[in-house]
C-alpha cells in the first residue's frame, strides 16, 4: 500500500519561496507522475504540475513561470517550490501519485499542508 | 473558474439515489477520460472513479460513473450518511494543455 507523507513551512511572507517535500513509502517510484495539487480555503482543486520519474515535467500554464517540481529517486521524495508567493497562493497543498501525462487519475494523496501567505 | 461545471450542491435521504453531473466540452470530457474524487470534511481527496466508470479496489459498488458526449455523471445509490462530502470530476483539457478539476458538488444527506 503506497503512502505519501508531506511536510514544509506553513507560514510565508509575500515574495518568499514556498517549499514542500513529499516522501513515498511502500511502492515503486518509477513509472508514475509525482504531482502537486492545491486547494484555496473553501474553494476547489487546482493542478500545479508533475514530474515523471524520468525527469520530464509538466506544469499548469498559469503557474509555470514560478514553479519547480523536482524528484530524488535515491530517497523516493519529490518537492515543490513556488517562488514570489502572494496571498493568492494561500491554500492547502497536496502531493499525489499520478498515472500519465494526460491523465487526471491521482491516487493516493498526501495528507495536505496548509500554506498561508501573509505579511 | 473551471471549464468543468458541476452543480454546487445535491442532497438526498438515506437509501436514495443521487446523481452529480459534470459538464464540459469536446476539448476535455469529449476526448479524454474522466475521473472522480470524494473529499470528506477536513480530509484529502480520494479517488472514487477512474477512466469514466472504473472503481478502485475498496470503493463500494454504490458508486458508479458514466459519460456521454461532453458530460459525465457520478451516481450514488443507496445513499448513506458517510457519503456526505464534496465530489469533484476531473479531466485533461486539450485546449488549455492542462489538467482540470470540476467546480465541486457538496452532497448532503438529509
Amino acid at each position: 500500500q503506497v503512502q505519501l507523507q508531506q511536510w514544509g513551512a506553513g507560514l510565508l511572507r509575500p515574495s518568499e519561496t514556498l517549499s514542500l517535500t513529499c516522501a513515498v513509502y511502500g511502492g515503486s517510484f518509477s513509472g508514475y507522475y509525482w504531482s502537486w495539487i492545491r486547494q484555496p480555503p473553501g474553494k476547489g482543486l487546482e493542478w500545479i504540475g508533475e514530474n515523471h520519474h524520468s525527469g520530464r515535467t509538466n506544469y499548469n500554464p498559469s503557474l509555470k513561470s514560478r514553479v519547480i517540481i523536482a524528484i530524488d529517486t535515491s530517497t523516493n521524495q519529490f518537492s515543490l517550490k513556488v517562488r514570489s508567493v502572494t496571498a493568492a497562493d494561500t491554500a492547502v497543498y497536496y502531493c499525489a501519485r499520478g498515472y500519465g501525462d494526460y491523465s487526471t487519475r491521482f491516487d493516493p494523496w498526501g495528507q495536505g499542508t496548509l500554506v498561508t501567505v501573509s505579511s | 473558474q473551471s471549464v468543468l461545471t458541476q452543480p454546487p450542491s445535491a442532497s438526498g435521504t438515506p437509501g436514495q439515489r443521487v446523481t452529480i453531473s459534470c459538464s464540459g466540452s469536446r476539448s476535455n470530457i469529449g476526448s479524454n477520460p474522466v475521473h472522480w474524487y470524494q473529499q470528506l470534511p477536513g480530509m484529502a481527496p480520494k479517488l472514487l472513479i477512474y477512466t469514466d466508470s472504473e472503481r478502485p479496489s475498496g470503493v463500494p459498488d454504490r458508486f458508479s460513473g458514466s459519460k456521454s458526449g461532453t458530460s459525465a455523471a457520478l451516481a450514488i445509490s443507496g445513499l448513506q450518511s458517510e457519503d456526505e462530502a464534496d465530489y469533484y470530476c476531473s479531466a485533461w483539457d486539450d485546449s488549455l494543455n492542462g489538467k482540470v478539476f470540476g467546480t465541486g458538488t457538496k452532497v448532503t444527506v438529509l
